[in-house]
């Protein structure tokens, strides 16, 4: 089955700096890669995602690159914010009814 | 967006006792719901799936007779932990796939359990 791994499991960055968040996946079939923005004792939320057939997507201060030869995503939060802080986690399936596999979460501390 | 709600947000019982928790779809029909269990600070681990009118599909090592789950309609999903013990003590989520958009999982706020 797919196996993914993300890294960091922390990452702790100053208002205003970058936050990248990088995740491979095994299964070459997989097409289908969310990300999910998990806030303290609520339920994750689809904050973006992207599909094989695109290498980069960007929606205003988040964006995620695909590098499917690698059998790599990342996600980049640029100009953080303190509300930015939560636990990221990445997905990947095989797209259609196929259930994500999930990455062990990266807990983001954005200090004012 | 689609939205999934579910109830109770959080439940504190004795154990021996069973606790039923709702899944609702409340603004489109999901053909699919997931149920899922996180301990603290570690990521989620998919328990079940559901399809409406059928008999849930359980992960490897989930117990279907301490976990029932019954999928009723197009918009409900209920997870009921029988016979609960302090070790089923968790954070309960369900999502729910959408016909139109079956990639997507729409998560609802999670449910917090505490058996005493």
């Amino acid at each position: 089955g797919e196996n993914v791994e993300q890294h960091p499991s922390t990452l702790s960055v100053q208002e205003g700096d970058s936050a990248v968040i990088k995740c491979t996946y095994s299964d070459s079939a997989s097409n289908y890669f969310p990300w999910y923005k998990q806030e303290l004792g609520k339920g994750p939320q689809l904050i973006i995602d992207i599909r094989s057939n695109v290498g980069e997507k960007k929606d205003q201060r988040i964006a995620v690159t695909l590098n499917k030869t690698a059998k790599h995503f990342s996600l980049h939060i640029t100009e953080t914010q303190p509300e930015d802080s939560a636990v990221y986690f990445c997905a990947a399936s095989l797209g259609g009814s196929y259930i994500p596999t999930f990455g062990r979460g990266t807990s983001l501390i954005v200090h004012p | 967006g689609a939205v999934v709600s579910q109830h109770p947000s959080w439940v504190i019982c004795k154990s021996g006792t069973s606790v039923k928790i709702e899944c609702r779809s409340l603004d489109f029909q999901a053909t699919t719901m997931f149920w899922y269990r996180q301990f603290p600070k570690q990521s989620l681990m998919l328990m079940a799936t559901s399809n409406e009118g059928s008999k849930a599909t359980y992960e490897q090592g989930v117990e279907k007779d301490k976990f029932l789950i019954n999928h009723a309609s197009l918009t409900l999903s209920t997870l009921t932990v029988t016979s609960a013990h302090p070790e089923d003590s968790s954070f309960y989520i369900c999502s729910a796939q959408t016909g139109t958009s079956p990639n997507e999982q729409f998560f609802g706020p999670g449910t917090r359990l505490t058996v005493l």
